[in-house]
This record gives C-alpha cells, structure tokens and sequence, in this order.
C-alpha cells in the first residue's frame, strides 16, 4: 500500500516562527499536494507539484511556499507564522489518473 | 470556476434506515472520488467513479455516477452506527490533477 507519511501529529508555534512541515511518499508518485481543513471551509488547495522542483499555486497561498527538491519530499512552509493560519493540514499524493492517498495529518495551532 | 455542492451537510439517521447523500459539480468533469473521514483523523479512499454511469459497492455504501447530469450519489443501506463519519465528493478538475472537493457530509448513525 501506498504509504504518506507527515512528519508530526501535532505542532504547537509562535507567531512569526518559521514553520517546515514535511511530507514523504513511498511510492514514486508524481503529483503531490497540500491542503489545509477548517471547519466549514472544507479542504482548500494550497500549493500542488507535478514533478521534481515544479510547484504550482493552489487556491490559497498567501503566506507559505513549498519545496520539492526529491520526488518522494513535498515540504509546506509558513514564511511567518500567523495565527489564522492554525489549522489541520493534509498532504496527498497521487500518481497520473488515481486518486490521493492522504497523510495523516499535521493539526498546527500558532499562538 | 468549479464548484463541487454536497448535500445535505449534516445527517442524523436511524440504525437500518436507508439514505443518500448528493454531490454536485458545475462543470465537465470524468472522474469522482468519495472519501471518508473519521473524527480528528485523514482522509480514506472510498470510491473511484471514472465514467458514466459507473456504480460501485463495498458494503453498505454504494456510490453511482450521471456525468451528464453532474451527479453523483452515496446511497447508505440499513446504516449501522460504524458509518458515522464525514464524506466527501471530489472532482478532478479537466485538463489538471487538481481536485476539487465538497463540503463534506457529516453522517451521525444513531444506535
């Protein structure tokens, strides 16, 4: 089975810290995405990659950016972080034409 | 610009009642997803519908597909309290590997 591993469950930051949250898959999938998850909001895009060193903006950027130095690493950083943007975020990846397969999450909270 | 409507958005059903979940989209689109998700937890695939008029069952959920009408359902047979979770509908976005969600339909079986 394919496996999406987020590095942390949970993370607790201060606003304007600089956050990395990782994310690795095991199965030389091309396409990778991050989604964050608020309640009433659903799943919103924020950044995707179809390819090494490729990334594309998603709905909502604004205030991360992200990293794809190796097939299997999609990384989501928060340049500053802010308390809006405490939330549940989700990674996936998906080979050409399939479905995602979803880490478990990382909930952030920013105080 | 693709909007993907589930409804209803919350559901308080009966053990062994029978019910069903919709999810519409606003544009072309081949391909749908159904997801689960548990409290606190990530997303589970649950269906891929690639084409029309495709139904698939697993258990008590069977999911069906009306590309002309941008349809989707999620039929639930005699619910049992182990279904209770949030469900989502997701569409591929033509030309892209972007996914676009619902909003989700929280799903409470009553014992």
């Amino acid at each position: 089975d394919v496996k999406v591993t987020q590095s942390s469950r949970y993370l607790v930051k201060r606003t304007g810290e600089k956050v990395f949250l990782e994310c690795v898959q095991d199965m030389d999938h091309e396409n990778m995405f991050w989604y964050r998850q608020d309640p009433g909001l659903g799943l919103r895009l924020i950044y995707f990659s179809y390819d090494v060193k490729m990334k594309e903006k998603g709905d909502i950027p604004e205030g991360y950016s992200v990293s794809r130095e190796k097939k299997e690493r999609f990384s989501l950083i928060l340049e500053s972080a802010s308390t809006n943007q405490t939330s549940m975020y989700l990674c996936a990846s998906s080979p050409d034409n399939y479905g995602y397969t979803f880490g478990s999450g990382t909930r952030l909270t920013v105080v | 610009e693709l909007k993907v409507e589930q409804n209803p958005l919350f559901l308080s059903m009966q053990e062994g009642k029978n019910y069903t979940i919709y999810c519409n989209y606003s544009t072309t689109s081949d391909r749908l997803y159904w997801y689960r998700q548990d409290p606190g937890k990530s997303l589970e695939s649950l269906f891929v519908l690639l084409s029309n008029g495709a139904v698939k069952q697993e258990g008590r959920l069977m999911a069906s597909l009306d590309t002309k009408a941008r349809l989707s359902t999620l039929h639930i047979t005699a619910a049992v309290h182990d279904l209770s979770a949030t469900y989502f509908c997701a569409v591929v976005h033509s030309g892209t590997y972007k996914y676009i969600f619902g909003t989700g339909t929280r799903l409470k079986v009553l014992a």
